[in-house]
């Protein structure tokens, strides 16, 4: 199975900061990757396909960068509403695997 | 708009099986695998198999086979997904999700296992 390393686990920031974070497969999936964020009780929402296309309706403060085993997901000026989790999500073969999680929250 | 809703929270005892349904809507049924995924409290998901709901063919993951079924009934729109042998491990949010991009998935249905 293709495993899939986020980092950092956690962060806290303030709004309006630049924030990223990374995603790291343990094998080279192309760009067969995709971002989701999460609010608790919420099912997940996709950001991001294609490593870096933004899913219609996301605000163009979310970007998405990579290909291969390394990719980035930046926000560009944290928003209140972007609290919760954000997970990376392999579909490059199966079992599709996710990454652990990012839990942003604020200062 | 396209949507996937599921059934609802389920209770079950520990041995039992419990079936999950998600029903489509807003696309044409047929042309795009369906994928469950498992949630347990405080975790990140799990995958845990994919149906196709032309021919109704599946993969299942390595960790679910023998105990998970997937099916499908083409005239409701509907995919199900059936766990047996629950055991309190099993007590998680069960969540469908459209094609292998993901990107429309149901509002989740919380099953507890308990005695």
């Amino acid at each position: 199975d293709i495993q899939m390393t986020q980092s950092p686990s956690s962060l806290s920031a303030s709004v309006g900061d630049r924030i990223s974070i990374t995603c790291r497969a343990s094998q080279g999936i192309r760009n067969d990757l995709a971002w989701f964020h999460q609010k608790p009780g919420e099912a997940p929402k996709r950001l991001i396909y294609g490593a870096s296309t933004l899913e219609s309706g996301v605000p163009s403060r979310f970007s998405g960068s990579g290909s291969g085993t390394d990719f980035t997901l930046t926000i560009s000026s944290l928003q209140p509403e972007d609290s919760g989790i954000y997970y990376c999500l392999q579909r490059y073969t199966y079992p599709y695997t996710f990454g652990q999680g990012t839990n942003v929250e604020f200062k | 708009q396209v949507q996937l809703v599921q059934s609802g929270a389920e209770v079950k005892k520990p041995g039992a099986s419990v079936k999950v349904s998600c029903k489509a809507s807003g696309y044409r049924f047929i042309t795009y695998y369906m994928y469950w995924w498992r949630q347990a409290p405080g975790q990140g998901l799990e995958w845990m198999g994919v149906i196709n709901p032309s021919g109704g063919s599946t993969t299942y993951a390595q960790k679910w086979k023998g105990r998970v079924t997937m099916t499908r009934d083409t005239s409701t729109s509907t995919v199900y997904m059936e766990l047996s042998s629950l055991t309190s491990e099993d007590t998680a949010v069960y969540y469908c999700a459209r094609g292998s991009d993901q990107d429309v998935w149901g509002q989740g249905t919380t099953v507890t296992v308990s005695s």
